[in-house]
């Protein structure tokens, strides 16, 4: 079965730390995978996206992901959070062939303390 | 560039009725999406259309049906409504149909 696995429901952060956001997917055909971002009252946001090639993508924000394809992985990292990273954030995975029809995890709720 | 637009923001309905929910996607764009968001399922795809055509449709009921006109802006329409349909309803529109999306702010429809 295809699906998303964000093992993390919560995580607090303090300002100024290092963050990596876990996510594990399982799918059929070659993957493409992504990480979008949600804050309170809004839609998604594209942070980075990982379709070919390079297995380091970065994103806006200072974001960065890491694809292991041994370990079914594509986790997110950012070297030092800042307070407005406070946020949802999901992964997806998707493919050429499902077009814009994307598998996503529950979401990892980032919290930033000071 | 103005974003991708959803209106209503914020609807209440009763069971039983029917509801529309409309997106404006970014000027250019020709792939339109639905998503359904809810704390218990959390994102799902609904169905895609691209050039007035669906592309590819989630799994949902038949109640759940959409459409595009010239002009790229999307429709959905929700019938005979339950109160598992409450939800945040996302769309989003791409310019390769890709995952590469672009969401608008979404409708927020409550069933009673």
């Amino acid at each position: 079965a295809q699906s998303v696995t964000q093992p993390d429901i919560h995580i607090t952060v303090s300002e100024g730390a290092s963050l990596e956001l876990r996510c594990n997917y399982s799918y059929g055909a070659t993957p493409y995978l992504f990480w979008y971002v949600q804050s309170p009252g809004q839609g998604l946001q594209l942070l980075l996206k990982y379709f070919s090639g390079d297995t380091l993508v970065q994103g806006i924000k200072g974001f960065e992901a890491e694809f292991k394809r041994s370990q079914s992985s594509f986790n997110l990292r950012k070297p030092s959070v800042h307070w407005s990273d406070a946020a949802e954030y999901f992964c997806a995975v998707g493919a050429a062939q499902a077009g814009t029809a994307l598998i996503f995890g529950k979401g990892t709720t980032l919290s930033v303390s000071s | 560039k103005a974003g991708v637009t959803q209106t209503p923001r914020y609807l209440i309905k009763t069971r039983g009725q029917q509801v529309t929910l409309s997106c404006s996607p970014i000027s250019g764009h020709r792939s339109v999406s639905w998503y359904q968001q809810t704390p218990g399922q959390g994102l799902q795809f609904l169905f895609e259309y691209f050039s007035e055509t669906q592309r590819n449709k989630g799994n949902f009921p038949g109640r759940f049906s959409g459409r595009q006109f010239s002009n790229s802006r999307s429709e959905m329409n929700v019938s005979t409504l339950e109160l598992g349909d409450s939800a945040l309803y996302l769309c989003a529109s791409s310019i390769r149909s890709d995952g590469e999306l672009f969401f608008g702010e979404g409708s927020r429809l409550t069933v009673l």
